[in-house]
Protein backbone atom coordinates (compact mmCIF):
# COMPACT_ATOMS: atom_id res chain seq x y z
CA UNK A 1 0.00 0.00 0.00
CA UNK A 2 1.00 3.56 -0.40
CA UNK A 3 3.18 5.24 2.07
CA UNK A 4 2.73 8.71 3.94
CA UNK A 5 5.24 9.66 6.21
CA UNK A 6 5.05 13.01 8.96
CA UNK A 7 8.18 14.74 10.52
CA UNK A 8 8.97 14.83 13.53
CA UNK A 9 6.67 12.23 15.09
CA UNK A 10 6.85 14.59 18.04
CA UNK A 11 7.73 18.11 19.30
CA UNK A 12 7.71 19.67 22.40
CA UNK A 13 8.40 23.87 22.15
CA UNK A 14 7.09 26.79 23.94
CA UNK A 15 3.86 28.76 23.73
CA UNK A 16 4.79 31.55 21.64
CA UNK A 17 6.90 29.97 19.25
CA UNK A 18 5.69 28.45 15.74
CA UNK A 19 5.86 24.66 14.67
CA UNK A 20 6.11 23.32 11.33
CA UNK A 21 5.34 19.69 10.73
CA UNK A 22 6.00 18.03 7.72
CA UNK A 23 3.71 15.22 5.24
CA UNK A 24 5.33 13.31 2.60
CA UNK A 25 3.75 10.51 0.26
CA UNK A 26 6.66 8.65 -0.16
CA UNK A 27 5.57 6.21 -3.29
CA UNK A 28 3.18 8.16 -4.54
CA UNK A 29 2.12 11.72 -5.75
CA UNK A 30 -1.29 13.36 -3.63
CA UNK A 31 -2.64 16.36 -5.50
CA UNK A 32 -4.48 16.32 -2.72
CA UNK A 33 -3.99 15.71 0.73
CA UNK A 34 -5.55 16.40 4.58
CA UNK A 35 -4.88 17.55 7.87
CA UNK A 36 -6.43 16.32 10.70
CA UNK A 37 -6.15 16.88 14.73
CA UNK A 38 -7.18 14.20 17.35
CA UNK A 39 -7.30 15.00 20.66
CA UNK A 40 -6.46 11.84 23.54
CA UNK A 41 -9.47 9.61 23.40
CA UNK A 42 -11.30 11.14 20.49
CA UNK A 43 -11.82 11.04 17.02
CA UNK A 44 -10.16 12.60 14.63
CA UNK A 45 -11.55 16.08 13.20
CA UNK A 46 -10.92 17.32 9.45
CA UNK A 47 -8.66 20.25 9.54
CA UNK A 48 -8.51 21.66 6.47
CA UNK A 49 -7.72 19.75 2.85
CA UNK A 50 -4.36 20.81 1.32
CA UNK A 51 -4.05 21.48 -2.34
CA UNK A 52 -1.03 21.68 -4.81
CA UNK A 53 -0.13 24.54 -5.85
CA UNK A 54 -3.51 26.23 -4.60
CA UNK A 55 -4.81 27.39 -1.36
CA UNK A 56 -6.08 24.92 1.15
CA UNK A 57 -9.53 24.35 2.41
CA UNK A 58 -10.09 25.13 6.20
CA UNK A 59 -12.87 23.67 7.95
CA UNK A 60 -15.47 26.21 10.08
CA UNK A 61 -13.77 26.96 13.12
CA UNK A 62 -10.28 26.00 11.75
CA UNK A 63 -8.14 29.55 12.22
CA UNK A 64 -6.49 29.86 8.65
CA UNK A 65 -3.83 32.31 9.83
CA UNK A 66 -3.08 30.32 12.81
CA UNK A 67 -2.70 27.01 10.94
CA UNK A 68 -0.98 28.16 7.79
CA UNK A 69 -0.29 25.14 5.22
CA UNK A 70 1.70 24.75 2.21
CA UNK A 71 1.32 22.27 -0.66
CA UNK A 72 4.49 23.51 -2.95
CA UNK A 73 4.79 19.94 -4.63
CA UNK A 74 2.85 16.81 -4.95
CA UNK A 75 4.34 14.70 -2.65
CA UNK A 76 4.86 17.08 0.50
CA UNK A 77 2.44 19.16 2.45
CA UNK A 78 3.51 21.07 5.78
CA UNK A 79 1.14 22.56 8.00
CA UNK A 80 2.88 25.46 10.74
CA UNK A 81 1.45 26.23 13.59
CA UNK A 82 2.11 29.49 14.31
CA UNK A 83 2.30 31.14 17.84
CA UNK A 84 1.34 27.67 19.40
CA UNK A 85 -0.71 27.92 22.99
CA UNK A 86 -0.94 24.79 25.50
CA UNK A 87 -4.44 24.56 23.79
CA UNK A 88 -3.10 23.43 20.64
CA UNK A 89 -1.60 20.57 21.91
CA UNK A 90 -2.73 17.54 19.81
CA UNK A 91 -2.35 14.51 17.75
CA UNK A 92 -1.96 16.00 13.94
CA UNK A 93 -2.65 13.39 11.32
CA UNK A 94 -2.37 13.89 7.46
CA UNK A 95 -3.42 11.47 5.26
CA UNK A 96 -3.64 10.97 1.14
CA UNK A 97 -5.38 9.63 -0.94
CA UNK A 98 -4.12 7.01 -4.11
CA UNK A 99 -5.84 8.76 -7.41
CA UNK A 100 -8.46 7.39 -8.79
CA UNK A 101 -9.74 5.53 -4.64
CA UNK A 102 -11.31 6.85 -2.46
CA UNK A 103 -9.21 5.18 0.21
CA UNK A 104 -6.75 7.77 2.18
CA UNK A 105 -3.86 6.29 3.22
CA UNK A 106 -2.41 8.10 6.97
CA UNK A 107 0.75 9.61 8.39
CA UNK A 108 1.75 8.16 11.81
CA UNK A 109 0.49 11.48 13.36
CA UNK A 110 2.62 14.42 15.05
CA UNK A 111 2.66 14.48 19.11
CA UNK A 112 2.44 18.37 19.54
CA UNK A 113 2.69 19.48 23.16
CA UNK A 114 3.04 23.23 23.53
CA UNK A 115 4.36 24.41 27.12
CA UNK B 1 -24.91 18.65 12.42
CA UNK B 2 -24.16 15.55 10.68
CA UNK B 3 -22.07 12.88 12.57
CA UNK B 4 -21.34 9.37 12.51
CA UNK B 5 -21.61 7.52 15.98
CA UNK B 6 -21.18 4.38 17.74
CA UNK B 7 -23.43 2.36 19.94
CA UNK B 8 -20.38 0.49 21.86
CA UNK B 9 -17.69 2.72 23.63
CA UNK B 10 -15.26 0.04 24.17
CA UNK B 11 -15.83 -3.97 23.62
CA UNK B 12 -13.75 -6.43 25.26
CA UNK B 13 -13.25 -10.43 23.96
CA UNK B 14 -12.02 -13.35 24.80
CA UNK B 15 -8.76 -14.29 21.86
CA UNK B 16 -10.74 -16.72 19.32
CA UNK B 17 -14.06 -15.10 19.70
CA UNK B 18 -15.61 -13.38 16.66
CA UNK B 19 -16.04 -9.11 17.35
CA UNK B 20 -18.74 -7.44 16.22
CA UNK B 21 -18.41 -3.37 16.04
CA UNK B 22 -21.26 -1.13 15.44
CA UNK B 23 -21.54 2.27 13.53
CA UNK B 24 -24.55 4.47 12.99
CA UNK B 25 -24.18 7.21 10.47
CA UNK B 26 -26.56 9.90 10.20
CA UNK B 27 -25.97 11.11 6.31
CA UNK B 28 -28.42 9.48 3.75
CA UNK B 29 -26.36 10.93 1.03
CA UNK B 30 -23.09 8.93 2.03
CA UNK B 31 -21.75 6.55 -0.64
CA UNK B 32 -18.99 4.90 0.92
CA UNK B 33 -17.94 3.90 4.22
CA UNK B 34 -14.40 2.82 5.60
CA UNK B 35 -13.18 1.57 8.70
CA UNK B 36 -9.77 2.33 10.31
CA UNK B 37 -7.89 0.81 13.08
CA UNK B 38 -5.98 3.13 15.38
CA UNK B 39 -3.22 1.83 17.40
CA UNK B 40 -2.22 4.20 20.78
CA UNK B 41 0.22 7.05 19.57
CA UNK B 42 -0.26 5.74 15.79
CA UNK B 43 -2.21 7.07 13.03
CA UNK B 44 -5.34 5.26 11.24
CA UNK B 45 -4.92 1.93 9.42
CA UNK B 46 -6.95 1.43 6.43
CA UNK B 47 -9.13 -2.03 7.05
CA UNK B 48 -11.90 -2.29 5.08
CA UNK B 49 -14.23 -0.18 2.25
CA UNK B 50 -17.22 -0.39 1.17
CA UNK B 51 -19.51 1.79 -0.93
CA UNK B 52 -23.03 2.26 -0.85
CA UNK B 53 -24.06 -0.29 -3.83
CA UNK B 54 -23.16 -2.92 -1.70
CA UNK B 55 -24.47 -4.60 1.63
CA UNK B 56 -21.47 -6.63 2.37
CA UNK B 57 -18.05 -6.60 1.47
CA UNK B 58 -15.02 -9.50 3.03
CA UNK B 59 -11.39 -9.33 3.91
CA UNK B 60 -9.18 -11.06 5.72
CA UNK B 61 -10.55 -12.46 9.04
CA UNK B 62 -13.04 -8.58 9.02
CA UNK B 63 -15.96 -8.44 7.04
CA UNK B 64 -17.89 -4.98 6.52
CA UNK B 65 -21.76 -5.45 6.85
CA UNK B 66 -23.84 -2.19 5.28
CA UNK B 67 -27.44 -1.13 6.03
CA UNK B 68 -28.68 1.62 4.38
CA UNK B 69 -32.36 1.68 5.48
CA UNK B 70 -31.08 1.76 8.94
CA UNK B 71 -28.15 3.56 8.26
CA UNK B 72 -25.98 0.91 9.83
CA UNK B 73 -22.34 0.24 9.81
CA UNK B 74 -20.58 -2.89 10.91
CA UNK B 75 -17.34 -4.74 11.73
CA UNK B 76 -16.74 -8.29 12.14
CA UNK B 77 -13.47 -9.89 13.33
CA UNK B 78 -13.61 -13.28 13.14
CA UNK B 79 -10.94 -15.07 15.71
CA UNK B 80 -10.18 -12.20 16.84
CA UNK B 81 -6.42 -11.91 17.91
CA UNK B 82 -4.58 -9.43 20.93
CA UNK B 83 -3.24 -8.31 18.07
CA UNK B 84 -6.66 -6.41 17.28
CA UNK B 85 -6.69 -4.57 20.38
CA UNK B 86 -7.35 -0.72 19.20
CA UNK B 87 -9.57 1.42 18.59
CA UNK B 88 -11.66 0.90 15.61
CA UNK B 89 -12.99 4.14 13.61
CA UNK B 90 -16.28 4.25 11.03
CA UNK B 91 -16.06 7.16 8.47
CA UNK B 92 -18.39 7.72 6.32
CA UNK B 93 -17.82 10.42 2.83
CA UNK B 94 -20.53 12.14 1.54
CA UNK B 95 -19.17 14.49 -0.40
CA UNK B 96 -18.04 12.26 -3.72
CA UNK B 97 -14.99 13.51 -3.98
CA UNK B 98 -12.02 12.14 -2.27
CA UNK B 99 -12.07 13.83 0.60
CA UNK B 100 -14.45 15.09 2.81
CA UNK B 101 -14.28 12.12 5.54
CA UNK B 102 -16.37 12.17 8.88
CA UNK B 103 -15.24 9.72 11.25
CA UNK B 104 -16.89 8.18 14.40
CA UNK B 105 -16.16 8.05 17.86
CA UNK B 106 -14.46 5.71 18.12
CA UNK B 107 -14.74 1.97 19.76
CA UNK B 108 -11.64 0.73 21.81
CA UNK B 109 -11.41 -3.15 21.27
CA UNK B 110 -9.59 -5.68 23.94
CA UNK B 111 -8.62 -8.98 23.52
CA UNK B 112 -8.55 -10.79 26.57
CA UNK B 113 -5.34 -13.78 26.02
Amino acid sequence: GAVVSQHPSWVICKSGTSVKIECRSLDFQATTMFWYRQFPKQSLMLMATSNEGSKATYEQGVEKDKFLINHASLTLSTLTVTSAHPEDSSFYICSAPLRLYNEQFFGPGTRLTVL
Amino acid sequence: GESVGLHLPTLSVQEGDNSIINCAYSNSASDYFIWYKQESGKGPQFIIDIRSNMDKRQGQRVTVLLNKTVKHLSLQIAATQPGDSAVYFCAENYGGSQGNLIFGKGTKLSVKP
